[in-house]
């Protein structure tokens, strides 16, 4: 069964760098028919799209926060990885990775299994 | 960008009840709407994708229906591991989510 993980650092100082990872297991990450998102969640608030990697590497992003993210894969490492620059405190939030898979017969995609989360703290 | 605003923000209800959660979209979204539950301190939960289809392994008494610009998840008969919080997700455009329905014990 396909597991995901997040790992990365837990505490970022104000207009720094934050870089997280999240390990696929039970499956590889090359599979056809996927692709791989991040989402945050400020605490007691909602859910934030931060962005998609697709099968092909290509890349879409919240505008919001287009300008700061990069999300990249390794393969060979059956990984991706985030990282988000100029953070500020608005920046702290649990951070999940999640799988998006493509249900081609409804022509849509949902986020059918998801990391459980790590905490992302900005401050000096 | 596409607004999905979900009523109510809260609800309370008891063991048994049949509930609805209304999201509606700013603009049509034909089906490419999810519903997620979220428990405290864990990971979204896939219930329904394409408005109304039963991810894998949910229980029935989870529904979803709804096209266009209106949408609707029901639990038939609320079961105590149901007390949450839904979110709802368009998948249109990008793919944002609704601000959540938490659903409290009575």
């Amino acid at each position: 069964q396909l597991q995901l993980q997040e790992s990365g650092s837990g505490l970022v100082k104000p207009s720094q760098t934050l870089s997280l990872t999240c390990a696929v297991s039970g499956g590889s990450i090359s599979s056809g028919g996927y692709s791989w998102s991040w989402i945050r969640q400020p605490p007691g608030k909602g859910l934030e799209w931060i962005g998609y990697i697709y099968h092909s590497g290509s890349t879409y992003y919240n505008p919001s926060l287009k300008s700061r993210v990069t999300i990249s894969v390794d393969r060979s490492k059956n990984q991706f990885s985030l990282k988000l620059s100029s953070v500020t405190a608005a920046d702290t939030a649990v951070y999940y990775c999640a799988r998006v898979r493509y249900y081609g017969d409804y022509g849509t995609d949902a986020f059918d299994i998801w990391g459980q989360g790590t905490m992302v703290t900005v401050s000096s | 960008d596409i607004q999905l605003t979900q009523s109510p923000s809260f609800l309370s209800a008891s063991v048994g009840d049949r509930v609805t959660i209304t999201c509606r979209a700013s603009q049509g979204i034909s089906s490419y709407l999810a519903w997620y539950q979220q428990k405290p301190g864990k990971a979204p939960k896939l219930l329904i994708y394409a408005a109304s289809t039963l991810q894998s392994g949910v229980p029935s008494r989870f529904s979803g229906s709804g096209s266009g610009t209106e949408f609707t998840l029901t639990i038939s008969s609320l079961q105590p591991e149901d007390f949450a919080t839904y979110y709802c997700q368009q998948l249109n455009s990008y793919p944002f989510f609704g601000q959540g329905t938490r659903l409290e014990i009575k």
